[in-house]
């Protein structure tokens, strides 16, 4: 079965800081890969998705995420945090040719110190 | 483009109870996603619609279900309410173009009593 491992639950950085947050996921082929963050009582953002090609995407706010398919790895980073980043971040895998359902990790939370 | 709306955003019910709740896509928009999300299992897909059918089905009894009309807005709708409903039931939307990019909505939050 397909699974979405977000390693670090809670993550503090500093304002300024780079940032890194880790995403494995578990699937048979290459699946879409997204990254969504969720600011508290608020739905889900999408930050940045993967389909194909370039093994490096960009997204809003600065932010990019690189697929390593040796090892099964969707990676989040971003060069300098800012305090308006502190929130949730949910990575995610759609099965290709399967409509509808994303499959989520249990997220990590973000903390920014001044 | 108006983003995905969710209707009530906030709702108390009591055990035994049903609600539903109401997601209107993105115009354009066939493909409709419902999720629940809860502290402890996460976000967790439920059904998924799509030109008025149930086309994916997560892992949720029976009491859950949903349904789409014509013009793509969907309802879901949860009976007998057990204390353990009480979550965020996030709607998302996404277009026919096959890669399941879904927006999300802001949510329902459901408090079960």
């Amino acid at each position: 079965a397909q699974s979405v491992t977000q390693p670090d639950i809670h993550i503090t950085v500093s304002e300024g800081a780079s940032l890194e947050l880790r995403c494995n996921y578990s699937y048979g082929a290459t699946p879409y890969l997204f990254w969504y963050v969720q600011s508290p009582g608020q739905g889900l953002q999408l930050l940045l998705k993967y389909f194909s090609g370039d093994t490096l995407v960009q997204g809003i706010k600065g932010f990019e995420a690189e697929f390593k398919r040796s090892q099964s790895s969707f990676n989040l980073r971003k060069p300098s945090v800012h305090w308006s980043d502190a929130a949730e971040y949910f990575c995610a895998v759609g099965e290709r040719g399967s409509q509808g359902n994303l499959i989520f990790g249990k997220g990590t939370k973000l903390s920014v110190k001044p | 483009k108006a983003g995905v709306t969710q209707t009530p955003r906030y709702l108390i019910k009591t055990r035994g109870q049903q609600v539903t709740l109401s997601c209107s896509p993105i115009s354009g928009h066939r493909s409709v996603s419902w999720y629940q999300q809860t502290p402890g299992q996460g976000l967790q897909f439920l059904f998924e619609y799509f030109s008025e059918t149930q086309r994916n089905k997560g892992n949720f009894p029976g009491r859950f279900s949903g349904r789409q009309f014509s013009n793509s807005r969907s309802e879901m709708n949860v009976s007998t309410l057990e204390l353990g409903d009480s979550a965020l039931y996030l709607c998302a939307s996404s277009s026919t173009s096959g890669y399941n990019e879904q927006f999300f909505g802001p949510g329902t939050r459901l408090t079960v009593l």
